[in-house]
């Protein structure tokens, strides 16, 4: 069974402020990890997708971070805006091609 | 045009009922996927096919069966609906099995079993 952790679970920040979460995955088997931003009532939508040790990836104000020796990727929002607000999931790829997705953190965003 | 489309969006039932979920995809895409969202909010796999074959198949009840006609539709078929069978199901594809490519997702169908 795949583990894939994220943390926090949830998060309450103050529009201004610069945020990051953590998911933790397992080092071996890695073929990508994507990270999917997830608004109340709508779908899961990809932010990025990543695949090599070292990948930093950044659209506007976030960015995303891989280290796949350790198993692990950042998610870092500069500046947060209320739009901000979501729940952030990430995904493990195998080479099989299964998404093992953890449990996402959920962000708010107070004005 | 919507990517990935399900249908229907709600669907109310009573135990004991078949069901089905119909999800088409318009990106070309070869491969698709079924997820349920559980009642804690997670997203778990239940099955995907590559280009109309069955390549994953998660510990999911054989009440539930997938169906793909052709790489653009995948339906699910639920026989014999239970009380826990009520949660959100969601649709996605990408572009082929082995790709690092995200997956696109539908909407959603949620399921209440009454």
């Amino acid at each position: 069974i795949l583990n894939v952790e994220q943390s926090p679970q949830s998060l309450h920040v103050q529009e201004g402020d610069s945020t990051n979460f953590t998911c933790s995955f397992p080092s071996s088997n890695f073929y990508a990890l994507h990270w999917y931003r997830w608004e109340t009532a709508k779908s899961p939508e990809a932010l990025f997708v990543m695949t090599l040790n070292g990948d930093e990836k950044k659209k506007g104000r976030i960015s995303a971070t891989l280290n796949t020796k350790e198993g692990y990727s950042y998610l870092y929002i500069k500046g947060s805006q209320p739009e901000d607000s979501a729940t952030y999931l990430c995904a493990f790829v195998t080479n099989a091609g299964k998404s093992t997705f953890g449990d996402g953190t959920t962000l708010t965003v107070k004005p | 045009d919507t990517a990935v489309s399900q249908t229907p969006k709600y669907l109310v039932t009573q135990m004991g009922n078949d069901k089905s979920i119909k999800c088409e995809q318009n990106l070309g895409h070869d491969t698709m996927y079924w997820y349920k969202q559980d009642s804690k909010k997670f997203l778990k796999i239940m099955f995907s096919y590559n280009n109309k074959e069955l390549i994953i198949n998660e510990t999911v009840p054989n009440r539930f069966s997938p169906k793909s006609p052709d790489k653009a539709h995948l339906n699910l078929h639920i026989n014999s609906l239970e009380l826990g069978d009520s949660a959100v199901y969601f649709c996605a594809s990408s572009r082929t099995k082995t790709n690092t490519g995200e997956l696109f997702f539908g909407e959603g169908s949620r399921l209440t079993v009454l």
